[in-house]
């Protein structure tokens, strides 16, 4: 059973659209993220989510909208988007307290047209 | 402000060599974690390690080691008799206790050859 699954895997779509990445967590953990990777393989967080609340934004433009429809659940919406958005997105959770280990979901790749 | 600094872009090595990995990070708070993280070619991002700055004691898993030196501000990697599967991408990260912020290094890209 996958501890953090993110789907789809791969998204193709061409610039102007609006797409979706799900993401769930089966850890019981109470917080989530979503983390950009870009082609030289640089990790920037962009949200982080505590207990359906968000904690972070780091300056993602707002065509970026995340929800948090319960605590295992974070979804990543993008609007219009544009060329510059192709790369990998992982979602991500941990606990905050105990181990803090944030466990990763296997990513997926936006290639933007 | 916090940073993770992985000089080290890409390192090539034939099997069976030793191989380190440098990570210095820099912080203000007293309390925080350090992590490594593996990203093979498959792309998934795998958990190596944790170690909290109470704890400068140095572990080892396997031909995994880590060094931890607070005085240097530095959790370093060394892979022993490295293998080929050991090619992959390493990332160093940094969290502040209760942060919701990690940071990642840029990461090192290992080869490792037959």
């Amino acid at each position: 059973d996958t501890a953090v699954s993110q789907t789809p895997k791969y998204l193709v779509t061409q610039m102007g659209n609006d797409k979706s990445i799900k993401c769930e967590q089966n850890l019981g953990h109470d917080t989530m993220y979503w983390y950009k990777q870009d082609s030289k393989k640089f990790l920037k967080i962009m949200f982080s989510y505590n207990n359906k609340e968000l904690i972070i934004n780091e300056t993602v433009p707002n065509r970026f909208s995340p929800k948090s429809p319960d605590k295992a659940h974070l979804n990543l919406h993008i609007n219009s988007l544009e060329l510059g958005d192709s790369a990998v997105y992982f979602c991500a959770s941990s606990q905050t307290s105990g181990r803090v280990i944030q466990y990763f979901g296997a990513g997926t790749r936006l290639s933007v047209l | 402000a916090q940073k993770v600094t992985q000089a080290q872009t890409e390192i090539s090595v034939v099997e069976k060599e030793d191989v380190t990995l440098d990570c210095v990070y820099e912080t203000r708070d007293t309390t925080y974690y350090l992590f490594w993280y593996k990203q093979p070619p498959s792309g998934e991002l795998v958990f190596l390690i944790r170690r909290n700055s109470f704890d400068e004691q140095n572990e080892i898993s396997g031909r995994y080691s880590w060094n931890f030196q607070k005085s240097t501000s530095s959790f370093n990697f060394t892979i022993t008799a490295s293998q080929v599967v050991d090619s992959a991408v390493y990332f160093c990260a940094l969290l502040n206790t209760g942060g919701f912020k990690t940071i990642f290094g840029a990461g090192t890209r290992l080869f490792v050859k037959a």
